[in-house]
């Protein structure tokens, strides 16, 4: 079975500080791996995929496949980064998305 | 196009009725997906189609469910007989087949049975 599992619901730091939003999953395959953030009365959105190897808004995640990881992280937070962020996965071959808990990121000033 | 679009936004009903909700996925995408998120938790994944196809369902998807697509445009979620635990946010997005497009969500209907 696949899963996806963020160890912190709740993450707060200052702003101009560094921060890391852990994921680890569970999955035999080669999955695909994302992040997805919902800001306040948005809907969700994908911020980064692992494929793309982007820097989207100054985040950054690297699929670690011996850890079974894929943390965010961003060297210097903003307030704009407050939100909800859900990582996910696509097994291999398939269409559906198998979502984290998620995590509220809240940047203090 | 707006992106994906759910209506309605909320209903509230009461236990035993049933519900329907609609979702218009984005013009060019012949993939639509169906997924429900309870409180605290990210959104669980319902069922899938690829046009009018329904290729996936999951088993939280009772026998009290049923999702259509009948001309690979928009799609229809139904719950008979709601139940109390069927209170939920319920999400659709779509994507393109071309490629690995990522999936676009709506805002979602959120359901609440009294």
């Amino acid at each position: 079975a696949q899963r996806v599992t963020q160890p912190e619901k709740l993450l707060s730091v200052f702003k101009g500080a560094p921060v890391e939003l852990k994921c680890n999953y569970s999955y035999s395959g080669s999955p695909e791996l994302f992040w997805y953030v919902q800001y306040s009365r948005q809907r969700l959105q994908l911020l980064l995929r692992h494929i793309s190897r982007e820097s989207i808004k100054g985040f950054t995640a690297d699929l670690n496949k011996g850890e079974t990881s894929f943390h965010l992280k961003k060297p210097f937070a903003q307030e704009e980064d407050s939100a909800m962020y859900y990582c996910a996965l696509s097994p291999q071959g398939a269409q559906k998305l198998v979502f984290g808990q998620g995590t509220r990121l809240t940047i203090n000033p | 196009d707006t992106g994906v679009s759910q209506d309605p936004r909320h209903k509230i009903t009461k236990r035993g009725q049933n519900v329907t909700f609609r979702c218009d996925p984005i013009s060019e995408h012949n993939r639509l997906y169906w997924y429900r998120q309870t409180l605290g938790q990210g959104p669980e994944f319902l069922t899938y189609f690829q046009n009018e196809a329904q290729l996936e369902k999951s088993r939280l998807l009772s026998d009290r469910f049923s999702a259509e697509r009948p001309k690979g445009s928009f799609s229809t979620l139904e719950i008979q007989r709601t139940e109390q635990g069927d209170s939920a946010m319920y999400l659709c997005a779509s994507s393109s087949s071309d490629g690995n497009q990522p999936q676009h969500f709506g805002d979602g209907t959120r359901l609440s049975i009294l």
